[in-house]
């Protein structure tokens, strides 16, 4: 069974602080999402990575994969309270096979 | 471009009832279909998912059922609800064929069992 850990569970920080949250797995994925939920809210996709070693950035935000495609990271420059929500990642399988998701880290940030 | 529809929104049920939630998608066609429940603004558990018309995928045991009777409406049903059965539910699709993957979800429907 493909596992995906991520961390941490929860982060408060103030605004203009940088974070970084991880999200690791044993099984190797052919491609890796990140999404963002906010509260009564269905998650957005905000970045699918596929190669091993890829970085993607969005504004303030930077996404990598790892070179062996097990592991990915997240992380926000100067954060702002519009960060705030439940960051989710989910890894890719082949075929059909349904994505895999990570319990996901709560993040808030206070103005 | 696509868009996923939930109906309702929210939803207060008693204990013993039975429930109907119906997902739509506009804009693809053959994708594949996916009924998620969240529980306290954590993790999501996939439920089912579908690779095409009657074609139904159960990933957890429990008094939930779900159809697809046309290529793009997805319905997650259950005969007599149970208190544990209150939660988020979202739906989801992708599409159906291989390369990117990346899957989209509906606004969900907050379903509350009283």
């Amino acid at each position: 069974t493909q596992l995906l850990e991520q961390s941490p569970q929860f982060l408060s920080i103030q605004e203009g602080e940088n974070l970084t949250v991880y999200c690791n797995s044993s099984s190797v994925f052919s491609s890796l999402q990140w999404y963002r939920q906010e509260p009564g809210e269905g998650p957005v996709l905000l970045v699918t990575v596929v190669t091993g070693g890829e970085v993607k950035k969005l504004k303030r935000l930077t996404f990598q994969f790892g070179d062996a495609r097990k592991d990915s990271s997240l992380h926000i420059t100067a954060a702002q309270p519009g960060d705030t929500g439940l960051y989710l990642c989910a890894g890719a399988g082949s075929g059909n096979t349904p994505l895999v998701f990570g319990k996901g880290t709560r993040l808030s940030v206070i103005a | 471009s696509q868009t996923i529809h939930q109906w309702p929104a929210t939803l207060v049920q008693p204990v013993g009832s039975p429930l109907s939630l119906e997902c739509t998608v506009e804009g693809t066609s053959n994708p594949n279909l996916y009924w998620y429940r969240q529980a306290a603004g954590r993790g999501l558990q996939l439920l089912f998912y579908s690779v095409g018309i009657g074609q139904i995928s159960s990933e957890v045991p429990q008094n939930l059922s779900a159809s697809r009777p046309q290529d793009r409406q997805f319905i997650l049903s259950s005969k007599k609800l149970l208190l544990s059965d209150s939660g988020f539910y979202l739906c989801a699709w992708r599409t159906g064929t291989s390369g990117l993957y990346e899957q989209y979800f509906g606004p969900g429907t907050r379903l509350t069992v009283t």
